[in-house]
């Protein structure tokens, strides 16, 4: 398979708690990136981070990422209700190959 | 600025048919890469162009072909279409050298159901 792996695949949540997400790939990579998808539709970018970053913060995200394990986490704090979503990790794999991890589905109730 | 358009929004076709999806790339951007995202699944990469040459191949058979035109807009053409080619697919447009590992923008997707 083309696709990174994430776990968990599915998080369900109270609203105001962090949800927390990983993502592992196999390849070396330049940077790394986390978007979200609102119940089948198009793909909205979250944050990016290289290579040579350990951890990025934007808004309620935080990224880190590992590249002796090769992983990478997104966690979500104060959660809402509106974070309801699929939220995926993409990197690029050898061979310019654009490559997805599977997604975790994040239900945060209000 | 304008985003990324996909065209047609849903389509329906037959076993065997072709089928041509549509992008217009965000203004300025001169990669455009396209995705097939299956119910459940994350998107799995078809290819990517980068100013009208094809710069990246997933695994996918050679039905999937490509066009990239000079105002950057593309194509995703599906020949001989098979139950399974039933899916969501994304176009998403970016910028960079030789279609570097930026920000992806992505359209709403094109939505094809194969009967």
């Amino acid at each position: 398979s083309q696709q990174g792996e994430e776990d968990p695949q599915a998080l369900s949540i109270q609203e105001g708690e962090n949800a927390t997400m990983n993502c592992s790939y196999k390849t070396s990579i330049n940077n790394l990136q986390w978007y979200r998808q609102n119940s089948g539709r198009g793909l909205v970018h979250l944050i990016l981070i290289r290579s040579n970053e350990r951890e990025k913060h934007s808004g309620r995200l935080r990224v880190t990422l590992d590249t002796s394990k090769k992983s990478s986490s997104l966690l979500i704090t104060a959660s809402r209700a509106a974070d309801t979503a699929s939220y995926f990790c993409l990197f690029k794999a050898a061979g310019n190959k654009l490559t997805f991890g599977g997604g975790t589905r994040v239900l945060v109730k209000p | 600025e304008t985003g990324v358009t996909q065209s047609p929004t849903h389509l329906i076709k037959t076993r065997g048919q072709q089928v041509t999806l549509r992008c217009s790339s965000q203004s300025g951007h001169n990669t455009v890469s396209w995705y097939q995202q299956a119910l459940g699944q994350g998107p799995q990469f078809i290819f990517q162009y980068y100013r009208e040459e094809e710069n990246g191949r997933g695994n996918f058979p050679p039905r999937f072909s490509g066009l990239q035109f000079p105002n950057y807009s593309s194509e995703l053409n599906v020949n001989a279409l098979e139950l399974d080619d039933s899916a969501l697919y994304l176009c998403a447009s970016s910028s960079g050298l030789a279609g570097g590992t930026g920000e992806l923008f992505f359209g709403e997707g094109s939505r094809l159901t194969v009967l």
